[in-house]
């Protein structure tokens, strides 16, 4: 399975943009990159995904490299609600396989 | 819609004894998931679903772990004897097996402490 790398923490002040980065290099044709975000003593909740095109809905921006070695996700203006870790992961979609394979995410932390 | 249900939201329970963790998905979804989370392992997948049938149970630690999904809008996973080191929050998931739509919706877990 290919791998991602994202920064253990990062820190916003509130109502500014954060720009989560996540390298996948090793990324293959057929693997779509998914977000997630888990809140405090909460399950994960799906952000965003995309497969070569940049994509946008109303949680946030996915911005993905022209090579695919690279994707950021954007949150507009954070809010303190935006505290959470925040997961890449690189869904195989081969044979349509459901399997998400989290890492440690990204520590979102978001200061008023 | 109530989300994904799981049940009980928290189970302590001595070595030695079965526990059976609950789970029931989104009307309407027909993938469903089961998760677990530690802080040295992070979320790992055990199992999933689809219309009922796994899929991909390579992620279950070992032969005292077993899922079941009787019908569309019911799950268990059963560990039995528990451990100490099953000690986790386990999550449920589901989604819909249709088009584009890979979402997964997660429910708010079951915190599990074997002593």
């Amino acid at each position: 399975d290919a791998k991602t790398t994202q920064p253990n923490s990062m820190e916003s002040n509130e109502e500014e943009p954060v720009h989560l980065p996540c390298n996948h290099s090793t990324i293959s044709g057929t693997d779509y990159i998914h977000w997630y975000r888990q809140l405090p003593s909460q399950g994960p909740e799906y952000v965003i995904h995309g497969l070569t095109s940049n994509v946008n809905n109303r949680m946030a921006s996915l911005a993905i490299a022209e090579d695919r070695k690279s994707s950021t996700l954007i949150l507009h203006r954070a809010t303190l609600r935006d505290a959470a870790v925040y997961y890449c992961i690189l869904r195989d979609a081969t044979y349509n396989t459901d399997k998400l394979i989290f890492g440690t995410g990204t520590r979102l932390q978001v200061f008023p | 819609d109530a989300g994904v249900i799981q049940s009980p939201r928290h189970e302590v329970t001595e070595m030695g004894q079965e526990v059976t963790l609950r789970c029931k998905p989104i009307s309407g979804h027909n993938s469903l998931f089961w998760y677990r989370q530690t802080m040295m392992r992070g979320l790992e997948l055990l199992i999933y679903f689809n219309n009922n049938v796994p899929i991909d149970d390579s992620g279950m630690p070992e032969d005292r772990f077993s899922a079941k999904m009787p019908n569309a809008s019911f799950s268990t996973l059963k560990i039995q004897p528990s451990e100490p080191r099953d000690s986790a929050v386990y999550f449920c998931a589901s989604r819909r097996l249709a088009g584009e739509d890979y979402e997964q919706y997660f429910g708010p877990g079951t915190r599990l402490t074997v002593t």
